[in-house]
């Protein structure tokens, strides 16, 4: 079975602090992609990152970093000194594509709120 | 500049009423998919297609109904709209196997 937990439902932290959002995943297969989405108020999803199994590598990207640990099952994202415009609902979700589908499964969603 | 496109952004409607939501995508994407999105955030697979022709029913059961005539194009339709179906729905494509999803603005339904 497939599975995402974001265990974390509502995060609220004050500007510039650091945050991180937990992520961890099942899967019995050996080949799968890992993802983070962003749905800020106004309601779209954006993509945020896209990792493969195979690629242990952390990765940063701005304010933005990702770590991604196989023994733990985790894909956590951190944001550093976080501002108001980070507030948002951000989505973990896994795919593990079998066949000719590409379902993904999404995590329940963490809403992150950034007080001025 | 979005390259899915979903109309209307919100819609309030009464009861009984049928209504289509749009979904259009210029990416040439040959898979499709309708999320519904409850006010607890969780997003749930109602219906896909892997392409021209093919629709699937999602891991949530929905009395919406889906087609998809041309490969741009993965309208949903409910017959007859209930308060139960307020919600926000999400139309999404991907490329091939490996590549996430590209998602629309989503329709913002409400039936009273």
């Amino acid at each position: 079975a497939q599975k995402v937990t974001q265990a974390q439902t509502e995060i609220s932290v004050v500007e510039k602090e650091d945050v991180t959002l937990d992520c961890v995943y099942e899967t019995r297969d050996t080949t799968y992609y890992l993802f983070w989405y962003k749905q800020p108020p106004s309601g779209e999803l954006v993509f945020l990152i896209r990792r493969n199994s195979f690629d242990e590598q952390n990765e940063i990207s701005g304010r933005y970093s990702w770590n991604f640990q196989k023994s733990t099952s985790s894909f956590n994202f951190t944001i550093t000194a976080s501002q108001v415009v980070d507030s948002a609902v951000y989505f973990c979700a896994l795919s593990a594509p079998r066949g000719a589908t590409n379902k993904l499964i999404f995590g329940t969603g963490t809403l992150l709120a950034v007080q001025p | 500049e979005a390259d899915i496109y979903q109309t209307p952004r919100y819609l309030v409607i009464g009861t009984g009423k049928k209504i289509t939501l749009e979904c259009s995508q210029t990416m040439g994407h040959d898979k499709m998919y309708w999320y519904q999105q409850d006010p607890g955030m969780e997003l749930h697979l109602i219906h896909y297609s892997y392409g021209v022709n093919s629709t699937e029913k999602g891991d949530l059961s929905s009395e919406s109904t889906v087609s998809r005539i041309r490969t741009e194009h993965f309208p949903l339709t409910l017959e007859s709209a209930r308060p139960s179906h307020t919600s926000q729905y999400l139309c999404a494509s991907s490329w091939g196997k490996n590549y996430g999803y590209t998602f629309g603005s989503g329709t913002r339904l409400t039936v009273v």
